[in-house]
């Protein structure tokens, strides 16, 4: 079993839903957690970053990790056709700085 | 804002030949990492480096270096390229700090034929 499992998708929306997407994780030393997001042949672009339990906003988008679960989400509002990309939550331990991916998964938001 | 630069974005060699790939970080990121994402997969943790020394190693075959330099650019290099090493190959940039997040560089597509 991964330490990380990503909700697998594909997910497919219309323009202007409320996207959930969800990872858990089974390494309790993990302490880090972020969403990346992935465009066709680019590299993850880092979306939102937090090292704590609850959630953070930034513009469109909310964080939330619950450490007790070992559950993290990405809310998107007001989606958009630009929001559609493979979405990759990441997360590490402190002390190892290397990432730990969960397998992604491709959203597509329908004009 | 300066990115994490990869070269070249493009590689084509044949089976058993060489590769060397060049990263760039952000400016004053101190530490590299590299990744490999498979089609399909998501990216899996090769080396990485802080202050020219590795800091840790991941799932990097025996056939594969790297180094970073003074300029705190660094370089893999492969050699008995295979099949299965066809990929995009990741670079990352970050403080070294633990709470750093990781950027990613656009990453160099490795075709072996």
């Amino acid at each position: 079993q991964k330490e990380v499992e990503q909700d697998p998708g594909p997910l497919s929306v219309p323009e202007g839903a409320i996207v959930s997407l969800n990872c858990t994780y089974s390494n309790s030393a993990f302490q880090y957690f972020m969403w990346y997001r992935q465009y066709s042949r680019k590299g993850p672009e880092l979306l939102m970053y937090t090292y704590s339990s609850g959630n953070k906003e930034d513009g469109r988008f909310t964080a939330q990790v619950d450490k007790s679960s070992k559950y993290i989400s990405l809310f998107i509002r007001d989606s958009q056709p630009s929001d559609s990309a493979t979405y990759l939550c990441a997360m590490n331990a402190g002390s190892a700085r290397q990432l730990t991916f969960g397998s992604g998964t491709q959203l597509t938001v329908l004009p | 804002a300066a990115g994490v630069i990869q070269s070249p974005r493009h590689l084509i060699k044949e089976k058993r030949e060489t590769a060397t790939l060049k990263c760039y970080p952000i400016p004053r990121h101190d530490t590299v990492y590299w990744y490999q994402q498979g089609p399909g997969q998501d990216p899996q943790f090769l080396i990485s480096f802080y202050e020219k020394m590795q800091s840790d190693k991941g799932s990097i075959p025996d056939r594969f270096s790297a180094q970073q330099f003074s300029d705190y650019h660094s370089e893999l290099n492969m050699s008995s390229l295979e099949l299965g090493d066809s990929a995009l190959y990741f670079c990352a940039s970050s403080l070294e700090s633990p709470n750093s997040p990781l950027h990613f560089g656009n990453g160099t597509r490795l075709t072996v034929t």
